[in-house]
This record gives C-alpha cells, structure tokens and sequence, in this order.
C-alpha cells in the first residue's frame, strides 16, 4: 500500500516551454500533497503544499506564478513549470499523505528529473 | 536554527557493524518522527516512523526517541553494502504547524564491503 506515481519519470525541454508533471496516490486518498525539487547532492527543499480543492501554499521564495499547482482530486496533483529556463533544471518529488492523525505520513513518489536546454 | 539537523557524514562503516545515525529537533512539541532512505538518484523512501519515547525495531533498524533532550537516532545493525545511502531525518510540525514536516539534510552513510 501507500504508493505514488509521478509521470513523466523524466522530460527534456527547450527554455521557454511549459512542463506539467502529474502525482498521482495509486491506493489511498491524499488529503495533502507536497511537491519539493532537489538540485544534485543538495537536500530536499519543500515549494509547496496543496489540499485537495484549495490554494496552494507556496514555501519562501518560490514564485507561484511560476509553479503552478493544481490539486484537483484526493488522489491527482499537478505541477507546472511554465516558461522553464535552465536554471529550473532539477529533480521534483511529490509525495502525498492520508489522513490527519499524527501517526500518518509522507510517501514519496518516484521523482521527475527536468532538464531545460 | 533550523528545525532539523543532521550530520551531513559522510559516516563510512564497515559491513557488518552498526551505523548509527542522530538527528536533533527543536520544535518541543513535535510528535512525530520519521527515518527515509535516499539512494543517489532515487527519491526517499520511509523507513522508520516513531512516536513515543524509547525504541522501535524493525528487522535490521531500531529508531530511537527521547524528545527530552528532542533527539532521534537509527541504528543499523548488521551494516551492508546495500544501506549506502543517504538518510534523512524527518520531523512532522507540532499541533499549531501540523502539516508541515520539517526534513533534515541527510548523513550519507557508506558501508564498507
């Protein structure tokens, strides 16, 4: 149980172009979901949480304009980078959480790498 | 002060010891404590989830709690080469930041064949 899938695994692009990657929980509902980027041998740094049918709560710094998030259902989030550059070149995870108790927990997707030419 | 801090290592072992990771907190109330394994490339996967004080064990990984002095640790016993990783200590935000969990940024462990 407590899978999440993320497509595509990986996407090359040309600067200038839009990506959408979609998270998906395969076997539980997510009441929330996370989206974070990881630049190479760096630690995970959390853009944004989304609840299903609200806002988007962006972290410091990341310009919501530019990741969009749209959290449609309790099993379907999605993130696009609109306008990518190069700079934007990196590895987004989502991960997706049931529930509201303190015992759950965060399960990660596979992780899309994005590469802006 | 960040919320989480970890050893970034890298801690090398050789196979067959115990690696022993810590990770210290500073949000008192936090309730929930969480070890995810990062191979290179790859994203985390949970490990261990702990919530009380004292030990948990699962097979080969035994989290340990003492939010006293807000301190969390996994040991590996019987190390392999396979545990080359990078974990990552996890704490979830207190009853006020409940959505939030806060990540370390990961003591990179190396078992040495």
């Amino acid at each position: 149980g407590a899978v999440v899938s993320q497509h595509p695994s990986w996407v090359i692009c040309k600067s200038g172009t839009s990506v959408k990657i979609e998270c998906r929980s395969l076997d539980f509902q997510a009441t929330t979901m996370f989206w974070y980027r990881q630049f190479p041998k760096q630690s995970l740094m959390l853009m944004a949480t989304s609840n299903e049918g609200s806002k988007a709560t962006y972290e410091q710094g990341v310009e919501k304009d530019k990741f969009l998030i749209n959290h449609a259902s309790l099993t379907l989030s999605t993130l696009t980078v609109t306008s990518a550059h190069p700079e934007d070149s990196s590895f987004y995870i989502c991960s997706a959480r049931a529930g509201t108790s303190v015992t759950d927990t965060q399960y990660f997707g596979p992780g899309t790498r994005l590469t802006v030419l | 002060q960040k919320e989480v801090e970890q050893n970034s290592g890298p801690l090398s072992v050789p196979e067959g010891a115990i690696a022993s990771l810590n990770c210290t907190y500073s949000d008192r109330g936090s309730q929930s404590f969480f070890w995810y394994r990062q191979y290179s490339g790859k994203s985390p996967e949970l490990i261990m989830s702990i919530y009380s004080n004292g030990d948990k064990e699962d097979g080969r990984f035994t989290a340990q709690l003492n939010k006293a002095s807000q301190y969390v640790s996994l040991l590996i016993r019987d190390s392999q080469p396979s545990d080359s990783a990078t974990y990552l200590c996890a704490v979830r935000g207190a009853i006020y930041n409940f959505n939030k969990f806060y990540f370390g940024s990961g003591t990179k462990l190396n078992v040495k064949p």
